[in-house]
């Protein structure tokens, strides 16, 4: 299994909601991410867990917390989120540490997440 | 922070045309990767660059990783209709751990019919 995938696919919520984003992955990866992509611009890096310990939160607003139940699972959860916060949530995974391959990220096909 | 430098922006080329496109960066970067994004999709890894000077080939696309560990470029030959779509380039500073990607601004590839 060289998948990552990522539930739901699209979602619509409320500024007042709580929802969550789920990314899986069993390719035995022990760094996994969270990336925000705007439409026609990068990813842009949000999270990043390692061995299931988060290791870098780029700034992130408390309105997105993330979890990694373990070493397959992401999840981020959303509470309190703003229109501008409508985007596309990448998630990825890479080996971790101790090879080359630890750069190669491999990335979900994405949660289209809308703010009304 | 950091900053990757992507062109051209976008291209429109017929096809069968080659294609070429670059990233450069004021830092230095350990690792080169690019990738090709469809709409609504995740980006997908196409080459992995770990060495300076290095050469890679996958198919009809090749790329280099800059001597100088500032640059790289992907070069298409030969380009058909499914080769649409966002190209990006991507660094990442550190040899080991799990640190996230800096990515350049993307080209957009267009082939006129």
């Amino acid at each position: 299994d060289t998948e990552v995938t990522q539930t739901p696919k699209h979602l619509v919520m409320g500024m007042t909601n709580k929802k969550s984003l789920k990314c899986e992955q069993h390719m035995g990866h022990r760094a996994m991410y969270w990336y925000k992509q705007k439409a026609k611009k990068p990813p842009e890096l949000m999270f990043v867990y390692s061995y299931e310990k988060l290791s870098i939160n780029e700034s992130v607003p408390s309105r997105f917390s993330p979890e990694c139940p373990n070493s397959s699972l992401l999840n981020l959860h959303l509470h309190a989120l703003q229109p501008e916060d409508s985007a596309l949530y990448l998630c990825a995974s890479s080996q971790g540490r101790g090879n080359p391959g630890t750069s190669e990220q491999f990335f979900g096909p994405g949660t289209r997440l809308t703010v009304l | 922070g950091q900053q990757l430098n992507q062109s051209p922006q976008s291209m429109f080329i017929q096809e069968g045309e080659d294609v070429s496109m670059n990233c450069t960066s004021s830092s230095i970067f350990n690792t080169w990767l690019w990738y090709k994004q469809d709409p609504g999709e995740g980006p997908v890894l196409l080459i992995a660059l770990y060495k300076a000077g290095e050469l890679t080939s996958n198919g009809r696309l090749t790329a280099q990783f800059g001597i100088t560990r500032k640059d790289s470029f992907l070069n298409i030959s030969a380009s058909i209709p499914s080769d649409v779509g966002i190209y990006f380039c991507a660094g990442r500073r550190w040899g080991g751990g799990a640190d996230g990607l800096t990515f350049g601004k993307g080209t957009h590839l267009i082939i006129q019919p």
